[in-house]
């Protein structure tokens, strides 16, 4: 069972940052958080991770709550082509644990 | 440097058949990891080959099995196809079981 708790669907004006929200009340010390987003009928592409910092990449910022309870992943400046699914997953990172758990994501809608 | 590469890229099939779908990981990685996703749904976890064995296994029967090669590249075979087997099969490398996965385009497999 997936361990995180994202909105089904959300709206982003294009050019308007998009906060994707995440909830993972549960989650471990060892535990990282990943974003992935898949644009439909591709594959999933990684976005972004971290343990317990922000984190920022090309792609997007990852801000962890203090607590790790939450995160957010932002997009700065939506385009129409982000339009897609996005993944928050929980990932303890030990010899046990290959495996993404996929849940539902969030149906990101970009609108002009 | 080419990403992750599957093959074919769709294929149909008859109930009973069997299948084999191909995958080559990103240069430099040596960890392959399958998924099934159904329409609608989040990828599921089917296994993983690390070192030419399968090293976890998700919640799929026996029909679904895989091997490595020692280039790295990998397969998955389906025996006996279901109609419930229609779906997208996904596969990801990464440079080690447990560093980020890249995932391929995938291949939709539709069984009649």
């Amino acid at each position: 069972d997936a361990k995180t708790t994202q909105p089904t669907s959300m709206d982003c004006a294009e050019g308007r940052a998009a906060n994707l929200p995440c909830n993972h009340s549960t989650i471990s010390g060892n535990e990282y958080v990943y974003w992935y987003r898949q644009i439909h009928s591709q594959g999933p592409q990684y976005i972004i991770h971290g343990l317990k910092n922000n984190e920022t990449n090309e792609m997007a910022s990852l801000i962890i709550t203090e607590d790790r309870k939450s995160s957010t992943l932002i997009l700065p400046h939506a385009t129409l082509r982000d339009t897609a699914v996005y993944y928050c997953i929980v990932r303890a990172l030990s010899s046990n644990t290959g495996k993404l758990i996929f849940g539902q994501g969030t149906t990101l809608q970009v609108k002009p | 440097d080419a990403g992750v590469t599957q093959s074919p890229t769709h294929l149909i099939k008859t109930r009973g058949q069997q299948v084999t779908l191909r995958c080559s990981p990103k240069s430099g990685h040596d960890t392959v990891s399958w998924y099934q996703q159904a329409l609608g749904q989040g990828p599921q976890f089917i296994f993983q080959y690390y070192e030419e064995e399968e090293r976890q296994r998700g919640n799929f029967p026996d029909r679904f099995s895989g091997h490595q090669y020692p280039n790295y590249s990998s397969e998955l075979n389906v025996n006996a196809l279901l109609l419930g087997d229609s779906a997208l099969y996904l596969c990801a490398s990464s440079s080690g079981f447990m560093e980020t996965q890249y995932f391929g385009p995938g291949t939709r497999l539709l069984v009649l």
